[in-house]
């Protein structure tokens, strides 16, 4: 079936560098993509919706500057977090939309676990 | 897209069905019902939708009143590997997924 890929699934990194994580379609095309965060035993938060040629549309609160999604293609979308601090440590998660069928269901990346120190 | 309320927590033994039950009461005429699990530390998956008829498939069963504001997703022999978070949603087709708190089901030997 339709899968979503998600890379890295895990990344340390030192407060103030940058850090990107991809969002693959395997087999299908994906014009959008949805970024959620989830905090620890907390539900997944939609951050942005990543739109094939075209800017981000991001959630109310969303910092769009230090959120950098880019669509690259109809298969790839990535989302960079700059300048990362501690309290942006989290857990990234990617999903795509199948629209082969009526009243689809999105797909999920693996998740990405991004500490911050 | 259609508020939904669910239980925190439930608990099932192992082996007996599994039944989640979800409010909807503001969802329109246009929107689905989706049910997602997310186990934990991986991404959400999907398990069933619906609009106003039942649904079964391999994973579940979904009833959702004639009124449709309220379902229950059937999970008929839960395993302890069922245990996650289950999020009911709201939603029309081809919008973007927003996930309330979602019910903690607990499968126990």
């Amino acid at each position: 079936g339709a899968v979503v890929s998600q890379h890295p699934s895990r990344v340390i990194c030192k407060s103030g560098t940058s850090v990107k994580i991809e969002c693959r379609s395997l087999d299908f095309q994906a014009t959008t993509m949805f970024w959620y965060r989830q905090f620890p035993k907390q539900s997944l938060m939609l951050m942005a919706t990543s739109n094939e040629g075209s800017k981000a549309t991001y959630e109310q609160g969303v910092e769009k500057d230090k959120f950098l999604i880019n669509h690259a293609s109809l298969t790839l979308s990535t989302l960079t977090v700059t300048s990362a601090h501690p309290e942006d440590s989290s857990f990234y998660i990617c999903s795509a939309p199948n629209l082969r069928g009526f009243g689809t269901e999105a797909f999920f990346g693996q998740g990405t676990r991004l500490t911050v120190v | 897209d259609a508020k939904t309320t669910q239980p925190p927590s439930m608990d099932c033994a192992e082996g007996r069905a599994a039944n989640l039950p979800c409010n909807h009461s503001t969802i329109s005429g246009n929107e689905y019902v989706y049910w997602y699990r997310q186990i934990h530390s991986q991404g959400p998956q999907y398990i069933i939708h619906g609009l106003k008829n039942n649904e079964t498939n391999e994973m579940a069963s979904l009833i959702i009143t004639e009124d449709r504001k309220s379902s229950t997703l059937i999970l008929p022999h839960a395993t302890l590997r069922d245990t996650a978070v289950y999020y009911c949603i709201g939603r029309e087709y081809g919008n973007k997924l927003v996930f309330g708190a979602g019910t903690i089901l607990r499968v126990k030997s």
